[in-house]
């Protein structure tokens, strides 16, 4: 079964501080990759994502992306946060046949100081 | 065009009881799944519906329950609630495709459960 690993469960930058949170999956196959975002009182959002082609991924709001498939990895990057990015995370994996099935990693907390 | 929507947001219930809520996808998303969300356990799948079958589903207690309609309207269901079903339940929408597809997924607002 596919899982989601996010290292960081809550990282506090200053703003235009650069940004890296890390997320690792486990599944030996095809995989389709994503990052969501959730500001405080609002849904669920998506950032960005992987299905195929250039592993480099640009989302909205500055925000990118690198899928790894050596390393098993698809981490967020900014190169210089504000304070509006301050929120909740997710990092999600979903694979082969099950496309549709979502697992996502535990999220990471960002805070961001003005 | 009009976001998922999700009713109720906010409900209270007692153990034992049992609770249905509704989710209305995206106009023209036949895809509807449903994750429960809570501090300890984050995000968790629970299932996926689309064209009124079930065609996914987590590791959830047979409590937990749903079905969809043929408007692609979705309602879960739980039964004999217990305390720990406390959680945000999240709905999401996509697109009709293929089962290798990697559609995106968008949120509703939740229904805030809380168990007595």
């Amino acid at each position: 079964a596919q899982s989601v690993s996010q290292h960081n469960h809550h990282v506090i930058l200053s703003e235009a501080a650069s940004l890296e949170l890390g997320c690792n999956y486990s599944y030996g196959g095809t995989v389709n990759l994503f990052w969501y975002v959730q500001y405080p009182g609002q849904h669920l959002q998506l950032l960005l994502k992987y299905f195929s082609g250039d592993p480099l991924v640009k989302g909205i709001k500055g925000f990118e992306a690198e899928f790894i498939k050596s390393k098993f990895s698809f981490n967020l990057r900014k190169p210089s946060v504000q304070w509006s990015d301050t929120a909740e995370y997710f990092c999600a994996v979903s694979a082969g046949s099950s496309a549709s099935k979502i697992i996502f990693g535990s999220g990471t907390r960002l805070s961001i100081r003005p | 065009k009009a976001g998922v929507t999700q009713t109720p947001r906010y409900l209270i219930k007692t153990r034992g009881q049992q609770v249905t809520l509704s989710c209305s996808p995206i106009s023209g998303h036949r895809s509807v799944s449903w994750y429960q969300q809570t501090p300890g356990q984050g995000l968790q799948f629970l299932f996926e519906y689309f064209s009124e079958t079930q065609r996914n589903k987590g590791n959830f207690p047979g409590r937990f329950s749903g079905r969809q309609f043929s408007n692609s309207r979705s309602e879960m269901n739980v039964s004999t609630l217990e305390l720990g079903d406390s959680a945000l339940y999240l709905c999401a929408s996509s697109r009709p495709g293929l089962a290798g597809g990697g559609n995106e997924q968008f949120f509703g607002p939740g229904t805030r459960l809380t168990v007595l």
